[in-house]
């Protein structure tokens, strides 16, 4: 238990369904990330949340939709997503941006 | 732009052996961390070890130990008496100072402990 809980652990989904990951942290932590990492490639960083403001954008796509309604929680809406988009996804959180504990992740396949 | 190269995609070592996993990386910035991180099968990725640029020595936690080269621009981990539960994906990062948190990553090393 790394104090950073990921839901669901897996998730298939069509192009058109409307989907949404979720992550929690229990640690007191100030900043939460999603990251998406894919078979053989370097995680990709998708979003920065510090102090439930967003401060990372990194060219995501418009189906990809971030929210953090609070420094313990942040969540993914997926929606309109293509085969190409399966990967697992995972979340992290820092204090002050430096050791990132991470979660298990959610395995997304896209149908 | 900094990148991180993990040249070995894929090792495997028999149990009790030491093995050694590289990682190079490159940067104009002199303040920075790397760290390595470990992924078993189930997914979570967990910190191995940290290190800051500014220390001249080499960061050890338990069997782990790092190789830190600041000219060459290397930070390799030394993994001694190695375990089954070594195996796992291991991936080397970089953080600049003043980065806004953001981590640059490594493809990784498959490890693979042999009984």
């Amino acid at each position: 238990e790394t104090g950073v809980t990921q839901t669901p652990r897996h998730l298939v989904m069509g192009m058109t369904n409307k989907k949404s990951l979720k992550c929690e942290q229990h640690l007191g932590h100030n900043a939460m990330y999603w990251y998406k990492q894919s078979a053989k490639k370097p995680l990709e960083l998708m979003f920065v949340y510090n102090f439930k403001e967003q401060t990372e954008n990194n060219s995501v796509p418009s189906r990809f939709s971030p929210e953090c309604p609070n420094s313990s929680h942040l969540f993914l809406h997926l929606h309109t997503l293509q085969p190409e988009d399966s990967a697992l996804y995972l979340c992290a959180s820092s204090q002050d941006g430096n050791i990132q504990y991470f979660g298990a992740g959610t395995r997304l396949s896209v149908l | 732009a900094q990148t991180v190269t993990q040249s070995q995609p894929e090792m495997s070592v028999q149990e009790a052996e030491t093995v050694t996993l590289s990682c190079t990386y490159d940067t104009s910035e002199n303040n920075y961390y790397l760290f390595w991180y470990k992924q078993p099968p189930s997914r979570q990725m967990i910190l191995v070890i940290r290190q800051e640029a500014y220390k001249q020595q080499n960061a050890t936690e338990n069997r782990f130990s790092v190789n830190f080269q600041k000219a060459a621009k290397s930070f390799s981990l030394k993994i001694s008496d190695s375990q089954l539960g070594d195996t796992a994906m291991y991936f080397c990062a970089f953080m600049e100072a003043d980065s806004n948190y953001q981590l640059i990553w490594g493809a990784g090393t498959k490890l693979i402990i042999k009984p």
